[in-house]
């Protein structure tokens, strides 16, 4: 399986202000996805990002909220826009297990609370 | 849609019980996969084991053991002499085929006491 790593592993950020989270895998992938875990909570697909277009963002997600960039085939971004203390969760990115393979495989994730 | 549905919020048992996890999933979908993952405390989502729909094949690796059935869209995990490490929030999981439209259950929080 790939080894996923993301940039910030915590952080906490001030209301109305922006973070944007990397994300950097070892290996070329086709999907990259991001995934948002609130407290105590299972998680939440928001986006899947696919080199070369456009994120397809998942219903109650919207890409003014959450700009994704997918330059190549190891690295995507999300930026977390104008926050508020509603977006304080944990941010994972995750890529799919390869040709056949429908299982993803998960960052570390990133630990954001804003106040 | 697609659905899963892990009713068991929280489970706690003492070191060297047996424990079931219970999964039951909704699609539409002919061609499917189901999927368990573990959260420790620590964060990171291990996966575990991912089944397809037409292997109706049950699969034990070591303490784990996974039960498949279609007649009732249930996909149980059961972990045989519990041990402290496996304390964690276990995740079931279902996707289409391509591994479209990946949707997580609402976990199920396993506590084992020593």
């Amino acid at each position: 399986s790939a080894v996923i790593s993301q940039k910030p592993s915590r952080d906490i950020c001030q209301r109305g202000t922006s973070l944007t989270i990397q994300c950097q895998v070892d290996s070329q992938v086709t999907m990259m996805f991001w995934y948002r875990q609130q407290p105590g909570q299972s998680l939440t697909l928001i986006a899947t990002a696919n080199q070369g277009s456009e994120a397809t963002y998942e219903s109650g997600f919207v890409i003014d909220k959450f700009p994704i960039s997918r330059p190549n085939l190891t690295f995507s971004t999300l930026t977390v826009s104008n926050m508020s203390p509603e977006d304080s969760s944990i941010y994972l990115c995750s890529v799919g297990g390869g040709r056949g393979s429908y299982e993803q495989y998960f960052g570390p994730g990133t630990r954001l609370t804003v106040t | 849609a697609q659905k899963v549905t892990q009713a068991q919020t929280e489970i706690s048992v003492v070191e060297k019980e047996d424990v079931t996890l219970d999964c039951v999933y909704e699609t539409r979908d002919t061609t499917y996969y189901l999927f368990w993952y573990k959260q420790p405390p620590s964060g990171e989502l291990v996966f575990l084991i991912r089944r397809n729909s037409f292997d109706e094949q049950n699969e034990i690796s070591g303490r784990y053991s996974w039960n498949f059935q279609k007649s009732t869209s249930s996909f149980n995990f059961t972990i045989t002499a519990s041990q402290v490490v496996d304390s964690a929030v276990y995740f079931c999981a279902l996707s289409g085929n391509y591994g479209q439209n990946f949707v997580f259950g609402p976990g199920t929080r396993l506590s084992v006491l020593p």
